[in-house]
């Protein structure tokens, strides 16, 4: 089965410092990575994602992840974060199984950036 | 285009009443997943249906809870019998029909209250 985790349950930064939101998965298949970002009383939306090729993706709001094989990470930064980055994070895992395709959500990264 | 839509955003029932929970598909989007987000826990999946199927229910509670998506109209989860433990808020989202590694996208959510 997949698993995601989210070592951080919460993650305070200064304003303009960097920050790196860990993600570690399990899978013994071929999966797809996701970074969804949820703002307060809003739903999910999607920050960046990996499929193949080069290991370092990059997605909006200024955001990057990379992909590690070997060390089944996913870890997302961001150089120099802002106030309006305060949101929680989710890294999400995608396999097919099934006949279909099947998303694990890991427990989600509070980022809270301090003025 | 419009994005996925749900309705109502917050819903308020007394224990025992029933929930009916609503969610518009992006356009041109077949499939549909539930998913519930209970407060400080990350998102946990539900049910995936597709147009008059459920492919995976593995996630509904075996009691109270079921899941449609008509041939028209919108996918409705329904909550029978509400209990205090099923305060949370649940996200529909919606994927295109073909194609590993597609997104999903996320409606806004709606809070359920059960008082």
């Amino acid at each position: 089965a997949q698993s995601v985790t989210q070592l951080d349950s919460q993650v305070p930064v200064f304003e303009e410092a960097p920050v790196e939101l860990r993600c570690n998965y399990s899978s013994s298949v071929s999966v797809y990575l996701f970074w969804y970002v949820q703002y307060p009383n809003q739903g999910l939306q999607l920050l960046l994602k990996y499929l193949s090729g080069s290991t370092l993706v990059k997605g909006i709001n200024g955001f990057e992840a990379e992909f590690n094989k070997s060390q089944t990470s996913f870890h997302l930064r961001k150089p120099s974060v802002h106030i309006s980055d305060t949101a929680e994070y989710f890294c999400a895992v995608t396999y097919l199984g099934g006949g279909y395709q099947k998303v694990t959500f890991g427990t989600g990264t509070k980022l809270q950036v301090i003025p | 285009n419009a994005g996925v839509m749900q309705n109502p955003r917050h819903l308020v029932r007394r224990r025992g009443q029933e929930a009916r929970l609503r969610c518009s598909p992006m356009k041109g989007h077949s499939h549909v997943y539930w998913y519930r987000q209970l407060p400080e826990e990350g998102l946990k999946f539900m049910v995936y249906l597709q147009k008059e199927n459920i492919i995976d229910e593995s996630g509904m509670p075996k009691e109270r809870f079921s899941a449609e998506f008509p041939k028209e109209g919108p996918s409705i989860l329904r909550i029978q019998q509400v209990v205090r433990g099923d305060s949370a808020a649940y996200f529909c989202a919606s994927s295109p029909p073909l194609g590993l590694g597609n997104e999903q996208f996320f409606g806004p959510g709606t809070r359920l209250t059960v008082l």
